[in-house]
């Protein structure tokens, strides 16, 4: 079956401009997770929706970070005013919801510099 | 606050042979999940093995093994027959109760398999 797809796989933007990362995760999955890696680094979470809804934010750097999940499904990564510092693998995951051990699905990330 | 420790930059092995990825932990729950992930060059975070804090046998998956010692707070990957394809960053990752299921990383192992 298709995993999680995320798209752009590259964006390109300039410092101070706003980008919107895309995440479709798989198929009756109800929980959705960002995280962010940077270069040699493992990743670092950025937020967690259970359904539509965003259970924990408590990763997002700052406020010029925001994610949407209005229908429960795909969710938006939108960033504000982009710092150099903002360059990063962004990794979207889902996993079904119940049990300790549901292990989470990574999409193939989007691969995000800043000019 | 969770932590995941892995103190080999980089991990040389020989084509079939066996090699053991070092992952410690630190967390104060009691009930918590440790994940080991496999990303290849092209950016992909694959889930490899999953073991839980109860359970009392070490988890195992083909030619994963994930060598559990709760005392000592480690959760050890051991990768048999090592193939050429299984060269990439490992990262082991904790989940804890107290957490919204996000995951905790380690800074990863990147393991090269020798011809």
């Amino acid at each position: 079956g298709a995993g999680v797809s995320q798209t752009p796989s590259n964006k390109v933007t300039e410092k101070g401009k706003y980008v919107e990362l895309r995440c479709d995760p798989i198929s009756g999955h109800t929980a959705l997770y960002w995280y962010r890696q940077s270069l040699g680094q493992g990743p670092e979470f950025l937020i967690y929706f259970q359904g539509t809804g965003a259970a924990d934010d408590s990763g997002l750097p700052n406020d010029r970070f925001f994610a949407v999940r209005p229908e429960g499904s795909v969710s938006t990564l939108k960033i504000q005013r982009t710092e150099r510092g903002d360059s990063a693998v962004y990794l979207c995951a889902s996993s079904l919801m119940g049990g300790a051990g549901g292990e989470q699905y990574f999409g193939p990330g989007t691969r995000l510099t800043v000019t | 606050a969770q932590k995941i420790t892995q103190t080999q930059p980089g991990m040389f092995v020989q084509e079939k042979e066996a090699v053991t990825l070092d992952c410690t932990y630190d967390t104060s729950d009691q009930s918590y999940g440790l994940f080991w992930y496999k990303q290849p060059s092209s950016g992909e975070m694959i889930f490899l093995i999953y073991q839980g804090s109860y359970d009392e046998q070490n988890a195992t998956e083909g030619r994963y093994s994930l060598n559990f010692q709760k005392a000592r707070k480690s959760a050890n990957l051991v990768i048999s027959a090592s193939q050429l394809g299984d060269s990439a960053m490992y990262f082991c990752a904790m989940r804890t109760s107290g957490s919204a299921r996000q995951l905790t990383f380690g800074s990863g192992t990147q393991l090269t398999v020798l011809p």
